[in-house]
């Protein structure tokens, strides 16, 4: 009965790649989120979407590429990956302007 | 969290009580949130308080809220081990939330 899922919770890669996670809500949420947690364990907002729509893009590289194909889903692809992408990304979901509620993250290292 | 600022660390003995702070920017904040990260684990929501409260008890948690200050705290009463963890306050300004910091709470035996 997992709220938001993602997957994998842990991605190892060398730079340059292309990498993709994926996170699924089954609350019902309208809206999902992706966060990006540094190692300094500060918190910032990446991406929302509301019905499948972008409403929140904080300056994030275009190397980085949501995608919604259903309200209960968001990915985030990566393209040619840095060092400095390392970090934790958590998806998140809620009602429009409601509590998010968040998954158990992806660490992601890039070597 | 440059707009929401929380001291970084707060040691507390088995027992006692936890009153962790946070100070926000936005007056215009509908909610303020109180998140919990244990260690490798995701963020865990504890509780929230809609802005025109002044405070919320649930169970060992209260939260108080000074809207004139900006100033949000967490108490946690009779700390337990299993509090130790990172405590995130966030701020909602319109789809988003914006979050401290993060404060780490150890337990003292």
């Amino acid at each position: 009965d997992t709220a938001v899922s993602q997957t994998p919770k842990y991605l190892v890669t060398q730079m340059g790649n292309d990498k993709s996670i994926k996170c699924e809500q089954n609350l019902g949420h309208d809206t999902m989120y992706w966060y990006k947690q540094d190692s300094k364990k500060f918190l910032k907002i990446m991406f929302s979407y509301n019905n499948k729509e972008l409403i929140i893009n904080e300056t994030v590289p275009n190397r980085f590429s949501p995608k919604s194909p259903d309200k209960a889903h968001l990915n985030l692809h990566i393209n040619s990956l840095e060092l400095g992408d390392s970090a934790v990304y958590f998806c998140a979901s809620s009602r429009r302007l409601d509590t998010q509620y968040f998954g158990p993250g992806t660490r992601l290292t890039v070597l | 969290g440059e707009d929401v600022e929380q001291s970084l660390f707060l040691s507390v003995r088995e027992g006692d009580s936890s009153v962790i702070n946070c100070t926000y920017t936005d007056s215009s904040s509908t909610y303020l949130y109180w998140y919990k990260q244990e260690p490798g684990a995701g963020l865990q929501l504890l509780t929230y308080i809609f802005s025109n409260m002044d405070m919320k008890q649930d169970q060992r948690l209260t939260v108080l809220l000074n809207k004139k200050d900006k100033h949000l705290s967490l108490r946690i009463a009779d700390t337990q081990t299993g509090d130790s963890a990172i405590y995130f306050c966030a701020e909602s300004q319109g789809e988003k939330l914006t979050f401290g910091t993060g404060t780490r709470l150890t337990i003292i035996p």
